[in-house]
């Protein structure tokens, strides 16, 4: 079935540090590829998508490429702030009879002045 | 409304108490998703609609839940006699089918607290 494998949190990076949240998957046909961000006491939204091959999502800073050889789509961000600190998932959208979103286990990111 | 909207925001029930969840999605919106997120724990999904039928419902834990939609408008999501395992934030987030990819929006959930 589909499923997302993202890299075990917690991550506590001080100010200015470079980020990668690594994101695997497997899915059905050729999905949409999704970041959320889930800030304290928020709810979910969406950081960046890209929804086809080589595409990169940006936003806020963060980036994603979509690699559909590699079936993966890692988070990376040159400079956090503490700002950033959240929880961030990766979720693909499959295709086809089921439009099934499926999430990561979510990476917690602590920035520190 | 602007947003996904969940009610209630927050639940306490007794054990073996039966308790619904109400999630409206955005107007126009004919997707919908149910989830499930525990303290600390990722998002685990439970049943997807599309419009008011279910394709996927290969995410809820037993029979206890089940779920309903209205057209493609208002869902409930119903726990049977509940259990203290039961307890965490329920998620709601619908998308519009106009192009499969576009991003889903979220609700701010309800926390159910399972005495």
């Amino acid at each position: 079935g589909d499923s997302v494998t993202q890299m075990e949190g917690p991550v506590t990076l001080s100010e200015e540090a470079f980020l990668t949240i690594n994101c695997t998957y497997t899915a059905t046909g050729y999905p949409s590829l999704f970041w959320y961000v889930q800030y304290p006491g928020e709810g979910l939204q969406l950081l960046l998508k890209a929804t086809k091959a080589d595409d990169k999502g940006s936003n806020k800073g963060f980036e994603a490429t979509y690699r559909k050889e590699t079936t993966s789509f890692h988070l990376e961000k040159g400079s956090v702030q503490v700002s950033d600190s959240a929880v961030y998932f990766c979720a693909p959208l499959t295709q086809g009879g089921s439009e099934k979103l499926v999430f990561g286990k979510g990476t917690k990111l602590t920035v520190n002045p | 409304g602007a947003g996904v909207s969940q009610s209630p925001s927050n639940k306490v029930t007794e054990k073996g108490k039966d308790v619904e969840l109400r999630c409206d999605p955005i107007s126009g919106h004919t997707a919908l998703y149910w989830y499930r997120q525990r303290l600390g724990q990722g998002l685990e999904f439970l049943i997807y609609f599309q419009g008011n039928s279910a394709p996927d419902k290969s995410g809820l834990p037993s029979d206890r839940f089940s779920a309903e939609r209205t057209g493609e408008s208002v869902s409930t999501l119903t726990i049977q006699r509940t259990q203290q395992e039961d307890s965490a934030v329920y998620l709601c987030a619908s998308r519009p089918r106009t192009a499969w990819n576009t991003e889903a929006f979220f609700g701010q959930g309800t926390r159910l607290t399972v005495v």
